[in-house]
């Protein structure tokens, strides 16, 4: 079985800093992992994903996360954060052995100062 | 349609009742996913479907909940005698093939009193 552990329930940041979420997998089979973005009352959005090939993934809004096997770690950054980053953050991993279902992680909240 | 639509969009249920809730995937969309989401929490899955069968049903929490997709394209997750346990947030997700985008719905809130 997979699982994800997101360090921090809540993370605060002011305007123009650096953004990082970070986010450990477990599993026992090459994952695929994923960093999706819920913003109130609305579904999840994908920010990005990994399957395989360049470990440094580019997404949407100026995220990336850098998958990294011997830390099976796949933090999430953006280098300068704006107001409408706001929102909450989950952290997936999928195989395809399990029909590539999504497990995520418990999800961080990300508050932006002005 | 444009996007996964699920109704209603909130549903109050007291302890004891059935409910029934409905998910439109993006036509076209072979595969579709059941979540549920409790406060504060990351969502969980319930079960999948690709086309009209249910290859994975593990994560029902009990045989009080149950979900169908009878021609392939709707699908409804039926709560049976609903728990102050079962109130979340259900996601519905849908996507085109195994290897394709998941794309979720804005979810039904259920709260149970």
């Amino acid at each position: 079985a997979q699982s994800v552990t997101q360090l921090g329930s809540h993370v605060s940041v002011s305007e123009g800093a650096l953004v990082l979420l970070r986010c450990n997998y477990s599993s026992s089979v090459p994952p695929y992992l994923f960093w999706y973005v819920q913003y109130p009352n609305q579904g999840l959005q994908l920010l990005l994903k990994y399957t395989t090939g360049a470990t440094l993934v580019k997404g949407i809004n100026g995220f990336e996360a850098e998958f990294k096997k011997s830390e099976t770690s796949f933090h999430l950054t953006k280098p300068s954060a704006h107001m409408s980053d706001a929102a909450e953050y989950f952290c997936a991993v999928s195989v395809k052995a399990a029909g590539n279902k999504l497990t995520f992680g418990g999800g961080t909240r990300v508050l932006v100062k002005p | 349609g444009a996007g996964v639509s699920q109704s209603p969009r909130y549903k109050v249920a007291k302890r004891g009742q059935d409910v029934a809730l409905r998910c439109d995937p993006i036509s076209g969309h072979v595969s579709l996913f059941w979540y549920q989401q409790a406060l504060g929490q990351g969502p969980e899955f319930l079960t999948y479907f690709q086309n009209e069968a249910q290859l994975d049903k593990s994560g029902l929490p009990s045989d009080r909940f149950f979900a169908e997709r009878p021609e392939g394209s709707v699908s409804t997750l039926k709560i049976q005698r609903t728990q102050q346990e079962d109130s979340a947030v259900y996601l519905c997700a849908s996507r085109l093939d195994v290897n394709e985008k998941l794309f979720f719905g804005s979810g039904t809130q259920l709260s149970v009193l």
